[in-house]
């Protein structure tokens, strides 16, 4: 079955500053894979997501890219803000969807 | 669009009782609803898949008898805890999907299950 690791657990920057959080996959045919960001106690939101025909996707501050020969996709957040602080998960599906382990991400003002 | 109720958000309960969790889809017809666990700072576990209509299937390690699930409409998917034992505290979550392909899943809020 797919697995997916995610990198790293946590993440402290700066506010305006970049964060990075890598994820990679097992499953080749996996083909949709959505990013989630979760704060305390709710459930997860759908910030961004791209599928395997794409290599890159943009949202504002928010971008994701997939190297499908790597397996490996990231997702990009820049200029941060205190509250983009929470919980990320990316996951990688095909039919199911396996999600990483998740990076708490702290912006400090 | 694509909101994802559930109800109740919080429940404490005795051990040995049975807890009935509601998951709505608002604003689409779910065709598949998906129910996860979280444990404190752990990853989202998928627990099983149900479809409207049809049994559910259960991931390998949960109990079916333990986790009842019940997705009797579009709408509507119930998962009750039975006989619930303080180990099955836990966050559980829906999710559903059929808006825009069986891929997207649209989350609820959760519910927090305290059993002493």
């Amino acid at each position: 079955g797919e697995n997916v690791e995610q990198h790293p657990s946590t993440l402290s920057v700066q506010e305006g500053d970049s964060a990075v959080i890598k994820c990679t996959y097992s499953d080749s045919a996996s083909n949709y894979f959505p990013w989630y960001k979760q704060e305390l106690g709710k459930g997860p939101q759908l910030i961004i997501d791209i599928r395997s025909n794409v290599g890159e996707k943009k949202d504002q501050r928010i971008a994701v890219t997939l190297n499908k020969t790597a397996k490996h996709f990231s997702l990009h957040i820049t200029e941060t803000q205190p509250e983009d602080s929470a919980v990320y998960f990316c996951a990688a599906s095909f039919g199911d969807m396996r999600f990483g382990a998740g990076t708490r991400l702290t912006v400090k003002p | 669009g694509a909101v994802v109720s559930q109800h109740p958000s919080r429940v404490i309960c005795k051990s040995g009782t049975s807890v009935k969790i509601e998951c709505r889809s608002l604003d689409f017809q779910a065709t598949t609803m998906f129910w996860y666990r979280q444990f404190p700072k752990q990853s989202l576990m998928l627990m099983a898949t149900s479809n409207e209509g049809s049994k559910a299937t259960y991931e390998q390690g949960v109990e079916k008898d333990k986790f009842l699930i019940n997705h009797a409409s579009l709408t509507l998917s119930t998962l009750t805890v039975t006989s619930a034992h303080p180990e099955d505290s836990s966050f559980y979550i829906c999710s559903a999907s059929g808006n825009r392909g069986l891929e997207e899943q649209f989350f609820g809020p959760g519910t927090r299950l305290t059993v002493l």
